[in-house]
């Protein structure tokens, strides 16, 4: 596609449950990455796909946290059992090479009530 | 561990000011450096970026940004703002020896008054 596709943009759940996340890279673009964005602050580094393995995880806050790429292109982030603390834009970037400028998606606001 | 500071977390102009936001970072082997903007209610999009060479490196929209590596300096500047570059602005670094994640400051949000 011309961007990064993010899907929903929106997503309320109820503390406990579990969620997905989607994202969609520009075609093409092996380089993946997932940030966390919370009120008032700068993008949070979660995790880097390099092709479909995940080459540095060093910022999934705990084991709540898992993100696959199973073919290269279309990612999945999962969220279990779920906490109030966990709100916030989830966003999704792409790029042609690693370390380079990246292209953002929309993002996902999740809300757990 | 790599850290960014932006100076300034408000900023209002009026238009044909000039803009300069600051941007520091604490990493002292070799980086890339980026800034970023964010138009209200847009997706985050690249604004310029540094790799290696010219410390002096121009952007979109006028903009340009100075790589000060005695300081760990990344400073954005525009000689004459518009109301239409009110937005949110991010600085960010890799660190070349870091790992993969590119590290964002807090950001600035600056607000052009017509």
């Amino acid at each position: 596609g011309a961007g990064v596709s993010q899907t929903p943009s929106n997503k309320v759940t109820e503390k406990g449950k579990y969620v997905e996340l989607r994202c969609d890279p520009i075609s093409g673009h092996t380089a993946l990455y997932w940030y966390r964005q919370s009120l008032g602050q700068g993008p949070e580094f979660l995790i880097y796909f390099q092709g479909t393995g995940a080459a540095d995880d060093s910022g999934l806050p705990n084991d709540r946290f898992f993100a696959v790429r199973p073919e290269g292109s279309v990612s999945t982030l999962k969220i279990q059992r779920t906490e109030r603390g966990d709100s916030a834009v989830y966003l999704c970037a792409s790029s042609a090479a690693d370390r380079g400028g990246y292209t953002f998606g929309s993002g996902t606001r999740l809300t757990v009530v | 561990a790599q850290s960014v500071s932006q100076h300034n977390h408000h900023v209002i102009l009026s238009e044909a000011a000039s803009l300069e936001l600051g941007c520091n970072y604490s990493y002292g082997g070799t980086v890339n450096l980026f800034w970023y903007v964010q138009y209200p209610g847009q997706h985050l999009q690249l604004l310029l970026k540094y790799f290696s060479g010219d410390p002096l490196v121009k952007g979109i929209k006028g903009f340009e940004a100075e790589f000060i590596k005695s300081k760990f300096s990344f400073n954005l500047r525009k000689p004459s703002v518009q109301w239409s570059d009110t937005a949110e602005y991010f600085c960010a670094v890799n660190a070349l020896t870091g790992g993969f994640k590119t590290i964002f400051g807090a950001g600035t949000r600056l607000f052009v008054k017509a």
